[in-house]
């Protein structure tokens, strides 16, 4: 089945720690993405890549990092400097040339600061 | 600064009854209106999408009305039914700026039919 996995589905970390949130996509999609979800607020987005060791910020950047080695992955890092870091996290993707059409979203990260 | 304002925050409707979710603009960029449902602790998925050259698309039960000079658009979901309760978000993209991707999201609207 093709599609977008994210792991862990729930995830717990306590004050000052980094945690490393997984996306893994089989669409052969170019483009990437990270959101941030909090109540009444919708989706906000992170970071974005449009090719393979690219990425670009979005408008709520600060105190996450990606990646992008691969293709198929798409990491996300929450920082310690990241000061309120308890959502729910969505990574999406789609293709470069059809991005304009649909963004596909996987299930979503919980992470909970402690 | 919200550039997509969504409303109601939630909606309470009777089953085989019309839910209707508005949204407003401010970007007059914006060139790209889809739709989104998320069933709880599920990601969003694309329900309908509209270009702002025309001024409605019917998918099934499911419309979007769209007005370009009143830079709003909504969904209107008909024959409302209990499996539609889930949260809608609207949202806006400029696909001819030709470099980011980025939607632009509303704040979502809890959708609940009640049988």
């Amino acid at each position: 089945d093709g599609g977008i996995t994210q792991s862990p589905k729930y995830l717990f970390r306590k004050e000052g720690q980094n945690v490393t949130l997984s996306c893994e996509q089989n669409l052969n999609h170019d483009a990437m993405y990270w959101y941030r979800q909090d109540p009444g607020q919708g989706l906000r987005l992170i970071y974005y890549s449009q090719i393979v060791n690219d990425f670009q910020k979005g408008d709520i950047a600060e105190g996450y990092s990606v990646s992008r080695e691969k293709k198929e992955s798409f990491p996300l890092t929450v920082t310690s400097a990241q000061k309120n870091p308890t959502a729910f996290y969505l990574c999406a993707s789609s293709t470069r040339d059809r991005a304009l059409d649909e963004q596909f979203f996987g299930p979503g990260t919980r992470l909970t600061v402690l | 600064q919200q550039q997509v304002k969504q409303s109601p925050q939630s909606l309470i409707v009777q089953k085989g009854g019309i839910s209707i979710i508005n949204c407003a603009y401010e970007n007059t960029a914006f060139d790209y209106f889809p739709w989104y449902q998320q069933f709880p602790g599920k990601g969003p998925a694309l329900l309908i999408a509209i270009r702002p050259d025309v001024s409605e698309k019917k998918e099934g039960r499911f419309t979007i009305s769209f007005n370009k000079s009143a830079k709003q658009f909504s969904l209107h979901i008909m024959d409302s039914q209990p499996g539609d309760s889930a949260t809608y978000f609207c949202a806006a993209i400029r696909i001819s700026s030709g470099s980011a991707r980025q939607l632009t999201f509303g704040s979502g609207t809890q959708l609940t039919v009640l049988p």
